[in-house]
């Protein structure tokens, strides 16, 4: 089955350590985005990349880096200069620039 | 900047009885405009999108929307709803290449 994959679905860390979240897609997708979702706020865009080993800050890049290596493959640190990182993480992938898919999610929570 | 204003945080309906949840939108030119929704803790799943051409389209799970230009709208309905549709809806619309999501409608079903 064609999709897109997070793990884990729940984290926990400390205050003041990095955390990085997986996310793989069998899709072909040339695209692949990450998003933060708060109650109330909808989604957000932290990165995005439109191609391999290029990629763009989205509106709240601040304490968060990515890195594209391979087309499946989109994984977002989360850094100790992240002032409030608790928050429901979700990644999507694209072929045509808008129609995106989503994964089921990581939910972080840092205490 | 386009922006998406879902003017509903939360709406109740009846199982069985119509719905219709409001997305307006600010933008110059034909939008790119969609529909999702995300179960409690989920991922988002597309309902149905619009590119141009007839202004009412069908999605999954009997929803359709209508276009309205002249409102700057994109009504998300379903003649009969069920006990399942319970979840949280968001309207999108594509801006130079990235999707901006309104603030998203909890839809709640009474029996």
């Amino acid at each position: 089955d064609g999709g897109i994959t997070q793990s884990p679905k729940y984290l926990f860390r400390k205050e003041g350590q990095n955390v990085t979240l997986s996310c793989e897609q069998n899709l072909n997708h040339d695209a692949m985005y990450w998003y933060r979702q708060d109650p109330g706020q909808g989604l957000r865009l932290i990165y995005y990349s439109q191609i391999v080993n290029d990629f763009q800050k989205g509106d709240i890049a601040e304490g968060y880096s990515v890195s594209r290596e391979k087309k499946e493959s989109f994984p977002l640190t989360v850094t100790s200069a992240q002032k409030n990182p608790t928050a429901f993480y979700l990644c999507a992938s694209s072929m045509d620039r808008y129609e995106q898919y989503f994964g089921p999610g990581t939910r972080l929570t840092v205490t | 900047a386009q922006s998406v204003t879902q003017p509903d945080i939360h709406i109740t309906v009846s199982e069985g009885a119509s719905l219709e949840l409001r997305c307006n939108y600010s933008y110059g030119a034909t939008p790119y405009l969609f529909w999702y929704v995300q179960s409690p803790g989920q991922g988002l799943q597309l309902l149905l999108k619009y590119f141009s051409g007839d202004t009412l389209v069908q999605g999954i799970k009997g929803f359709e929307a209508e276009f309205k230009r002249s409102q700057s709208s994109f009504n998300l309905r379903k003649p009969s709803v069920h006990w399942s549709d319970a979840a949280e809806y968001f309207c999108a619309v594509g801006e130079s290449g990235n999707l901006i999501f309104g603030k998203g409608t909890k839809l709640s079903v009474k029996p």
